[in-house]
C-alpha cells in the first residue's frame, strides 16, 4: 500500500500570508496527487488534481507542484475562506488509493 | 448542475442493516461511462471509499468490507443505494456518495461532486 504522509499536521497563518503544505508519498506516484480542501461539517472540494492541475472554478492563488514522492500545495495570499482541511490523495491506479492524514490551516 | 444527495437514517442499533440513498440529478447513470461511489469518514479521520456501480451496473467494493457492502441503482429513480450490514459503533461516519472525474484509472477515485454527506450514529 502507499502511504501519504502530509506536513504540517497544522498551520497557523494569517490573511494574506503565503503558505505551503508538503505531501510526501511512501513510493513513486508520477502525478497522481490530488489536493482536497475540507471545511468543518462539508464535504471535500477538490482544488487540484495530477500535481498540478487547478479545478475548474478554483482561485488561481491556489497552486499545486511535484512529481515522484513529493509534492506540495501553495496558497500564494491566504484568504479567511482558506482557513479548513486540506488533505492530500493519491490516485495511482485502478486498484489504489489513499488519503494523507490532512492539514488544519487555522487562523493565527 | 450535478448534485447529489444522501438520505437515510441518522441512528442505527448494532447488529441491524443500514441502507443508505444517494438521489442524484445532472447525469443519469444509464449513460456510458458513469459510476457513483460511497466514502465515508469517521469524525476527525480520514476518508474511506466503501463501493462503486458503473452504469453498466459493474459493481465494486472495499476489500475489507466487501461482506457486509451492497451497492444498487435504480435508474428511472436517480437513485444509488448503500446496504451496510452487521453495523458496528466502529462505523460511526459521515457518508457521502461522491461522482468521480472519470470511470477509468484511478480517475474513479478521484471525486469532484459530493453530496453533502449524512451522518450516521451506531449506538444501542
Amino acid at each position: 500500500d502507499i502511504q501519504m504522509t502530509q506536513s504540517p499536521s497544522t498551520l497557523s497563518a494569517s490573511v494574506g500570508d503565503r503558505v505551503t503544505i508538503t505531501c510526501r508519498a511512501s513510493q513513486d506516484i508520477r502525478t497522481w496527487l490530488a489536493w482536497y480542501q475540507q471545511r468543518p461539517g462539508k464535504a471535500p472540494k477538490l482544488l487540484i488534481y495530477k500535481a498540478s492541475i487547478l479545478e475548474t472554478g478554483v482561485p488561481p492563488r491556489f497552486s499545486g507542484s511535484g512529481s515522484g514522492t513529493d509534492f506540495t500545495l501553495t496558497i500564494s495570499s491566504l484568504q479567511p475562506d482558506d482557513f479548513a482541511t486540506y488533505y492530500c490523495q493519491q490516485f495511482s491506479s485502478y486498484s489504489e488509493y489513499s488519503f494523507g492524514q490532512g492539514t488544519k490551516l487555522e487562523s493565527k | 448542475q450535478v448534485t447529489l444527495r444522501e438520505s437515510g437514517p441518522a441512528l442505527v442499533k448494532p447488529t441491524q442493516t443500514l441502507t443508505l440513498t444517494c438521489t442524484f440529478s445532472g447525469f443519469s447513470l444509464s449513460s456510458d461511462e458513469v459510476c457513483v461511489s460511497w466514502i465515508r469518514q469517521p469524525a476527525g479521520k480520514a476518508l474511506e471509499w466503501l463501493a462503486r456501480i458503473d452504469s453498466d451496473d459493474t459493481r465494486y467494493y472495499s476489500t475489507s468490507l466487501r461482506t457486509r457492502l451492497t451497492i444498487s441503482k435504480d435508474t428511472s429513480k436517480d437513485q444509488v443505494l448503500l446496504t451496510m450490514t452487521s453495523m458496528d459503533p466502529v462505523d460511526t461516519a459521515t457518508y457521502y456518495c461522491a461522482r468521480p472525474k472519470g470511470c477509468y484509472d484511478g480517475y474513479v477515485y478521484l471525486f469532484d461532486h459530493w453530496g453533502q454527506g449524512i451522518r450516521v450514529t451506531v449506538s444501542s
